[in-house]
């Protein structure tokens, strides 16, 4: 099993809502991401937990408010967004991969995404 | 700087034909290399992988082939089928110092197969 779950699949919000994006894993892995995608792009990673611990913040603004609530969830607080950050929000997740001298990821599994307007 | 590269943003072949989708990397850390493929507002769906110690993985229809002295690699879908129309990204990531979780992506290559 290969499933990574998302919710809400469509969120529409306005710039003074607060609201938040869940995602859900039961494949054990201990690595969680959220990435942003817009349209033909690539996806832009956002924050990286590693075993609950946040280990990556890719300069993402403070509206944007990770947690990690035990090894197979993670949340994505939203709060004061703009327009601009309407996009597909993926979250994924991946073992590790041990190298010399730290640690890489191995193959990362998308969950099906949250298509997030911002009114 | 752009350290996965998909210099075609787009590829139409005949169905039942072979699909070659083409992808290069700068990064001399990288030792594992993915194709996702991705249709319209859904998550990229893991498709093969390979390791830098192989120069090719099949799975099913799909191969792999990673020419490291050319910092190359190209994914094969025989045959094509419609279904196989999405977006394809390559992605690479490695160890380039401490603990790198980053999967670093090309920009995609649209692949449409005619029926």
């Amino acid at each position: 099993d290969t499933e990574v779950t998302q919710t809400p699949k469509h969120l529409v919000m306005g710039m003074t809502n607060k609201k938040s994006l869940k995602c859900e894993q039961h494949m054990g892995h201990r690595a969680m991401y959220w990435y942003k995608q817009k349209a033909k792009k690539p996806p832009e990673l956002m924050f990286v937990y590693s075993y609950e611990k946040l280990s990556i913040n890719e300069s993402v603004p403070s509206r944007f408010s990770p947690e990690c609530p035990n090894s197979s969830l993670l949340n994505l607080h939203l709060h004061a967004l703009q327009p601009e950050d309407s996009a597909l929000y993926l979250c994924a997740s991946s073992q590790e991969r041990g190298l010399a001298g730290g640690y890489s990821t191995d193959t990362q599994y998308f969950g099906p995404g949250t298509r997030l307007t911002v009114l | 700087d752009q350290q996965v590269k998909q210099n075609s943003p787009s590829l139409s072949v005949q169905e039942g034909r072979i699909s070659i989708l083409n992808c290069d990397y700068t990064n001399s850390m990288f030792d594992y290399f993915l194709w996702y493929k991705k249709y319209p507002a859904e998550g990229p769906t893991f498709l093969i992988s390979i390791s830098s110690i192989k120069d090719k993985n099949e799975d099913g229809r799909f191969t792999v082939f990673l020419n490291k002295s050319a910092k190359h690699l190209s994914l094969h879908i025989v045959p094509s089928q419609p279904g196989d129309s999405a977006v394809y990204f390559c992605a690479a990531s490695g160890n380039s110092g401490g603990s790198n979780y980053k999967l670093t992506f090309g920009k995609g290559t649209l692949l449409t197969v005619n029926p």
